[in-house]
């Protein structure tokens, strides 16, 4: 067990429609990053936030937005949702804003039907 | 540029000893990491190394790392079936990119 929380484990949903995923990272870490793993792409780097402000971007969609609140914890929302939007997300925290170790979450798996 | 490269299968003997490779290309990463992924399963962190190091033993894992070739290696002694399981090489960007790139992984089967 990793320490990082993420909720719901299993999502199914329609196309069009916006789902939010929610993460909880080790306790004292202030970073969290959110990862997509997909079958064709593999595991992609989204996006980091660091004590509730965005650090570094990654192949994000316009349609995916996440943010960091004052507990810490984070919320990826996806909208407009496509069938290629199926995935596994992973949620990822570390303990600074630097290179340190990031620990990964179970993921929430997304099914866009 | 950005790219991590593994072998997409390996199949050992239970016992035997599994080489997992990997290279990269980015010669700026400061860390390089090995995660592991059981079916279902989130990523487990299983060992990293510095990119000043050549190498890392941590029971039965070692990691060979040549930053000439861009080549990273981890080494699983006396193989087991727990050991099943698809095994990410990762570099960290460092120079304001904190993400990790992963490669595609590689799935280790383990046979009696």
């Amino acid at each position: 067990d990793s320490g990082v929380t993420q909720t719901p484990k299993h999502l199914i949903t329609a196309t069009g429609q916006r789902v939010t995923l929610r993460c909880s990272p080790r306790s004292g870490d202030l970073s969290v990053y959110w990862y997509q793993q997909s079958l064709d792409q593999g595991l992609q780097f989204l996006i980091q936030y660091y004590n509730g402000e965005e650090r570094a971007k990654g192949n994000i969609l316009e349609r995916f937005s996440a943010q960091q609140f004052p507990d810490l914890h984070s919320e990826l929302n996806l909208s407009s949702l496509e069938l290629g939007d199926s995935a596994l997300y992973f949620c990822a925290s570390s303990l600074g804003q630097g290179e340190e170790t990031q620990y990964f979450g179970p993921g929430t798996r997304l099914l866009v039907l | 540029g950005e790219d991590v490269e593994q072998s997409l299968f390996l199949s050992v003997r239970e016992g035997d000893s599994s080489v997992i490779n990997c290279t990269y290309t980015d010669s700026s990463s400061t860390y390089l990491y090995w995660y592991k992924q059981e079916p279902g399963a989130g990523l487990q962190l299983l060992t990293y190394i510095f990119s000043n190091m050549d190498m890392k033993q941590d029971q039965r894992l070692t990691v060979l790392l040549n930053k000439k070739d861009k080549h990273l290696s981890l080494r699983i002694a006396d193989t087991q079936t727990g050991d099943s399981a698809i095994y990410f090489c990762a570099e960290h960007l460092s120079g304001g990119y904190n993400k990790l790139i992963f490669g595609a992984g590689t799935r280790l089967a383990v046979h009696p």
